[in-house]
């Protein structure tokens, strides 16, 4: 696509479900990233997918988080047993190996109620 | 860590006026990017100028121009002639050592009033 999409573009969840979100980056980008951004704050790094290497985790806040990316594209960050702290906007962006800079998505509004 | 430090929570221009938001970094790298995006309330995150640290110019791109100093590791960026729609968060990014994966400061909310 043009664009790297976002959906849900917001959802509303109760406390202790399991929730995905999903990105679709732009077609041949190798590099998927998701960030997590805080009311009012700044980007969280969560997890980085570059092309078939292992990907960089270390951004994960707890084990309840989990993102996989099927066949290099679309990715699917697994938020399980949601919490009130898990809401936020995550971002999704993408990027060509060794090519500066990213390509964002709208992001999803999570709430946890 | 390395760490990114925008030290402007929030800003306020005059519509016309020019206004230069602060960015400290701090990165072992020694060829890297460094990027100004903007948020506005659509959420949406567009890069507004990127520089790269081997180049003595500085970046300009219309009214958005930087100030980088590499050896004080200062990269502002100066926006003349403000207009409404540059209301936005502003994000200050430079990436990790030896990865593509960027880190951001903590933003600057910018204002501009008619």
């Amino acid at each position: 696509g043009a664009g790297v999409s976002q959906s849900p573009s917001n959802k509303v969840t109760e406390k202790g479900k399991d929730v995905e979100l999903r990105c679709d980056p732009i077609s041949g980008h190798t590099a998927l990233y998701w960030y997590r951004q805080s009311l009012g704050q700044g980007l969280e790094f969560l997890i980085y997918f570059q092309g078939n290497s292992a990907p960089d985790k270390s951004g994960l806040p707890s084990d309840r988080f989990s993102a996989e990316r099927t066949g290099g594209s679309v990715s699917t960050l697994t938020i399980q047993r949601t919490q009130q702290e898990d809401s936020a906007v995550y971002l999704c962006a993408s990027s060509l190996s060794g090519a500066p800079g990213y390509t964002f998505g709208s992001g999803t509004r999570l709430t946890v109620v | 860590a390395q760490t990114v430090t925008q030290s402007q929570p929030e800003m306020s221009v005059q519509e016309a006026e020019t206004v230069t938001l602060s960015c400290t970094y701090d990165t072992s790298e020694n060829n890297y990017y460094l990027f100004w995006y903007k948020q506005p309330p659509s959420r949406q995150m567009i890069l507004v100028i990127r520089q790269e640290a081997y180049k003595q110019q500085n970046a300009t791109e219309n009214r958005f121009s930087v100030n980088f100093q590499k050896a004080a590791k200062s990269f502002s960026l100066k926006i003349s002639d403000s207009q409404l729609g540059d209301t936005a968060m502003y994000f200050c990014a430079s990436p990790t050592y030896n990865t593509d994966k960027l880190i951001f400061g903590t933003g600057t909310r910018l204002q501009v009033f008619p």
